[in-house]
């Protein structure tokens, strides 16, 4: 599996977007970007995910460059409840069933009054 | 509510012992993935289980087994425990096939004294 580079750590203002970057240079085609994130020792809550082009959901967008060698997560209008771990990884699409995520350090969004 | 249930939410116990972590998918997934995160490690994965097979195996300790029963609820047994085994468990499932994202529960955190 492709490996991510994450910041890690993130300020954003309560109201403004958050925009959380990943570098994933060694992305193959078959495999996809997922984000999750992970509030104070809960379990990680899946956000979004995509192959090459944009995706948006109601918690977030996401933003694949053309050459799918870096993303951007985007949150709209973060709120203090966002404050978080935001995980980037990518993942193999195969038929065999793994599938399994491999987590690195991720980046903590800080989000701020 | 991910829809994947954890039993017990916390555990404490002694070196030496043995315990049993209780997983339910959410209805339909039969994938089952067993993760650990140490306050050192970050999450690290463990096993996964497909429709009652073993499918992937990571970082999982010989002291530790997983298994999956036909109505696929899945258990992590771990024994001969040690002070470092303390740590937060989780459990996700995903449907058949990628790219059906992970959806994890809110873990058991086990603690040995």
């Amino acid at each position: 599996d492709a490996k991510t580079t994450q910041p890690p750590s993130m300020d954003c203002a309560e109201g403004r977007a958050a925009n959380l970057p990943c570098n994933h240079s060694t992305i193959s085609g078959n495999e996809y970007v997922y984000w999750y994130r992970q509030i104070h020792s809960q379990g990680p809550q899946y956000i979004i995910h995509g192959l090459k082009n944009n995706e948006t959901n109601e918690m977030a967008s996401l933003i694949i460059t053309e050459d799918r060698k870096s993303s951007t997560l985007i949150l709209p209008h973060a709120t203090l409840r966002d404050t978080a771990v935001y995980y980037c990884i990518v993942r193999v699409s195969d038929s065999g069933n793994t599938g399994k995520l491999i987590f690195g350090q991720g980046t903590t969004l800080q989000v701020k009054p | 509510d991910s829809g994947v249930t954890q039993t017990p939410k916390h555990l404490i116990t002694a070196t030496g012992q043995r315990v049993t972590l209780r997983c339910s998918p959410r209805s339909g997934d039969l994938s089952v993935y067993w993760y650990q995160q140490s306050l050192d490690q970050g999450l690290q994965f463990l096993i996964q289980y497909y429709n009652g097979e073993e499918r992937a195996k990571g970082n999982i300790l010989e002291r530790f087994s997983a298994q999956q029963f036909p109505d696929l609820h899945s258990e992590l047994n771990l024994s001969s425990l040690e002070l470092g085994d303390s740590a937060l468990y989780f459990c996700a499932s995903s449907v058949p096939g990628t790219p059906g994202p992970l959806h994890f529960g809110n873990g058991t955190r086990l603690t040995v004294t």
